[in-house]
């Protein structure tokens, strides 16, 4: 059954460096997502990204986080200057473009360590 | 703007009893709502979705939930909890109209015991 990919599992970085967190969303869908879970929390949504562009972002998705789809396959999420509240489990997710309500489809998620 | 409260964030249960996890929504417009649950070391897998028609929906894994307009309520429940069910579960709702960001609840853990 087809997946959604997270690599890598764990990275542990250093206030201030950048990260690059990534996702091989399903191979047919359209639409991709960014999601984040701080430890005890809720899980938050990110940004959302369509035919090439954001198509929503939260207020928390500011200037230091950007994504992409490089390739055909890939879709990042790029920390520009992380800080110690990066710390957090960063989820992908996709789905097909038919129908606002169907289903997302996540990964197993990064865990994203700031020191 | 919507919003997800999960009514406890630990319940236990034992094997065989039934389980009940409490979700409640605000919405000013009528929502979609989802549960997803999370196995440990695993991304969160949908287990059943409401968005129009029956108010009674049935998932995977014998769980089902019922939306209550009345009561801006969502529960998940399952007539009897089996070991595997151990996990954490999220109450969601699309945010609004017009897209299709998931607002989650804070999750909570079941545990099942023998």
């Amino acid at each position: 059954e087809p997946e959604v990919t997270q690599t890598p599992s764990h990275q542990v970085t250093q206030m201030g460096q950048e990260v690059i967190l990534r996702c091989v969303p399903i191979s047919n869908h359209l639409y991709f997502y960014w999601y984040r879970q701080i430890l005890g929390q809720k899980v938050e949504f990110l940004v959302s990204f369509y035919n090439n562009e954001i198509s929503e972002k939260s207020e928390i998705f500011d200037d230091q986080f950007s994504v992409e789809r490089p390739d055909g396959s890939n879709f990042t999420l790029k920390i520009r200057s992380t800080k110690l509240e990066d710390s957090a489990m960063y989820f992908c997710a996709s789905r097909t473009d038919r129908g606002q309500n169907n289903e997302q489809f996540f990964g197993p998620g990064t865990r994203l360590t700031v020191l | 703007a919507q919003s997800v409260t999960q009514l406890g964030s630990h319940v236990s249960v034992s094997e065989g009893a039934l389980v009940l996890l409490r979700c409640n929504y605000s919405s000013s417009v009528p929502p979609y709502l989802f549960w997803y649950v999370q196995y440990p070391n695993q991304g969160l897998q949908l287990l059943l979705k409401y968005t129009t028609g029956a108010t009674l929906v049935k998932g995977i894994n014998g769980f089902e939930a019922e939306f209550k307009k009345s009561e801006t309520s969502f529960h998940l429940t399952k007539p009897s909890a089996h070991m595997s069910d151990a996990a954490e579960y999220f109450c969601a709702v699309i945010a609004n109209q017009a897209g299709t960001a998931l607002i989650f609840g804070k999750g909570t853990t079941l545990s099942v015991s023998s």
